[in-house]
């Protein structure tokens, strides 16, 4: 089974920043590791993902994660913030070998203060 | 990157009727999602619906109070029968593509049920 853990329903940091939001999977098979955001009033799109290969990955809008096996974590950074990075973000997971069943995490809502 | 449209965007309705959301996927795809958003919350998979067969539900959700239809590869509907206040969430669809791993997702129905 898999499962997705979001350590901090809230997170707040400075523009220019930077930006950690945490992310730990639990899976029996090898995962792929997802993150979305999803911006006020609007639906998700994918920030980046890990498949197989390099373990860090970069997505849009300058944000990166590494997959940590040993760790079981792929925790999302960027740099420097920037107020348009304000929105929810989603960790998901999914099983290589299970038809593309997505399991999320509770989400990390990110407040960019001026 | 994929274009899924979903109608209604956004809809009040009253308790005791019954809303169908329809979404469009711009690729013939083979498996389609649909999840629940409750205000604050993370995503929860409703169903999976597949082109061809009865849609698979998830624990907690059944066929008559979310009927789904999949007629074809670009197209699905999701009924939200009987509605009271505890329905109004939003309602995502989303497609998963062959060999890209990630899932799509519309932009959402924003349903208040008063």
């Amino acid at each position: 089974a898999q499962s997705v853990t979001q350590l901090g329903s809230h997170v707040s940091v400075s523009e220019g920043a930077l930006v950690l939001l945490r992310c730990n999977y639990s899976s029996s098979v090898p995962p792929y590791l997802f993150w979305y955001v999803q911006y006020p009033n609007q639906g998700l799109q994918l920030l980046l993902k890990y498949t197989t290969g390099a373990t860090l990955v970069k997505g849009i809008n300058g944000f990166e994660a590494e997959f940590k096996k040993s760790e079981t974590s792929f925790h999302l950074t960027k740099p420097s913030a920037h107020m348009s990075d304000a929105a929810e973000y989603f960790c998901a997971v999914t099983a290589t070998n299970t038809g593309n069943q997505f399991y999320f995490g509770t989400g990390t809502s990110l407040t960019v203060i001026p | 990157s994929a274009v899924i449209s979903q109608k209604p965007s956004r809809d009040i309705c009253q308790r005791g009727t019954s809303l169908t959301i329809q979404c469009q996927v711009d690729s013939q795809v083979t498996m389609m999602f649909w999840y629940r958003q409750q205000p604050g919350q993370s995503l929860t998979l409703i169903a999976t619906a597949n082109q061809g067969s009865e849609a698979t539900y998830e624990s907690g959700f059944v066929i008559d109070k979310f009927p789904i239809s999949r007629p074809n590869l670009t197209f699905s509907t999701l009924t939200v029968s009987n509605m009271s206040p505890e329905d109004s969430s939003i309602y995502l669809c989303s497609d998963s593509r062959r060999g890209q791993g990630e899932q799509f997702f519309g932009p959402g129905t924003r349903l208040t049920v008063l």
